[in-house]
């Protein structure tokens, strides 16, 4: 069964608008949220991050949005740059466990 | 600050040979991690380690693969013998105190 389940595997976002990635996720024992950001063949890069005792973690142009009563949480990318085409990773973890990701959502800029 | 390092970035072998993978990660961090990453797949944990000891090793194959940390720092993972499903990409992950978890360039491996 997945517990973390990005529904979108890809999202085309035109250069200069908001880019809105999501996230549902089953196991309510996860208490941590990240967003990682991946490009072809190299490791996944930590984006941000987000407890579950907030709603919503803002850090410059990147915003996460946290909804436990629905178990979902939201990328918020404003504005979008084409440097942003990647692959989003959700993850979450319990009690500081290792991460457990959904599939990815590959993000295109189009300029 | 240096990343987490690991070597080779990549590596092909045939079915039923063995192959190991190495890791070090970000100085000072004492929680070190294994992921499989299926192509097409989020990665998914196989290992983790708090300093050299196993806090988490449910989710690895262990008739064939196997981790260690000896001295708490660097970290090997071996497969033996390797079968064609194990083709993927194998990441390195490590942390200080369960905070983010900070990711190496992995390994891609090849089974023929």
């Amino acid at each position: 069964d997945q517990q973390v389940k990005q529904n979108s595997p890809s999202l085309s976002v035109q250069e200069g608008r908001i880019s809105i990635l999501n996230c549902d996720y089953t196991n309510s024992m996860f208490d941590y949220f990240l967003w990682y950001k991946k490009y072809p063949a190299e490791g996944p890069t930590f984006l941000i991050s987000i407890s579950s005792i907030k709603d919503k973690n803002e850090d410059g142009r990147f915003t996460v949005f946290l909804n436990k009563s629905a178990k979902h949480l939201s990328l918020h990318i404003v504005p979008s740059q084409p440097g942003d085409s990647a692959v989003y990773f959700c993850a979450a973890s319990a009690n500081a466990d290792g991460l457990t990701f959904g599939k990815g959502t590959h993000l295109i800029i189009q300029p | 600050e240096a990343g987490v390092a690991q070597s080779p970035r990549y590596k092909i072998i045939e079915k039923r040979q063995s192959v190991a993978f190495w890791c070090n990660p970000i100085s000072g961090h004492a929680t070190l991690y294994w992921y499989q990453q299926i192509l097409g797949q989020g990665p998914k944990l196989l290992i983790q380690f708090q300093n050299n000891g196993v806090v988490d090793d449910s989710q690895l194959p262990k008739d064939r693969f196997s981790a260690e940390r000896l001295k708490g720092v660097d970290s090997t993972l071996k497969i033996q013998p390797a079968k064609l499903e194990d083709s993927a990409v194998y990441l390195c992950a490590s942390a200080w105190r369960g905070s983010e978890q900070f990711f190496g360039p992995g390994t891609r491996l090849t089974v023929l």
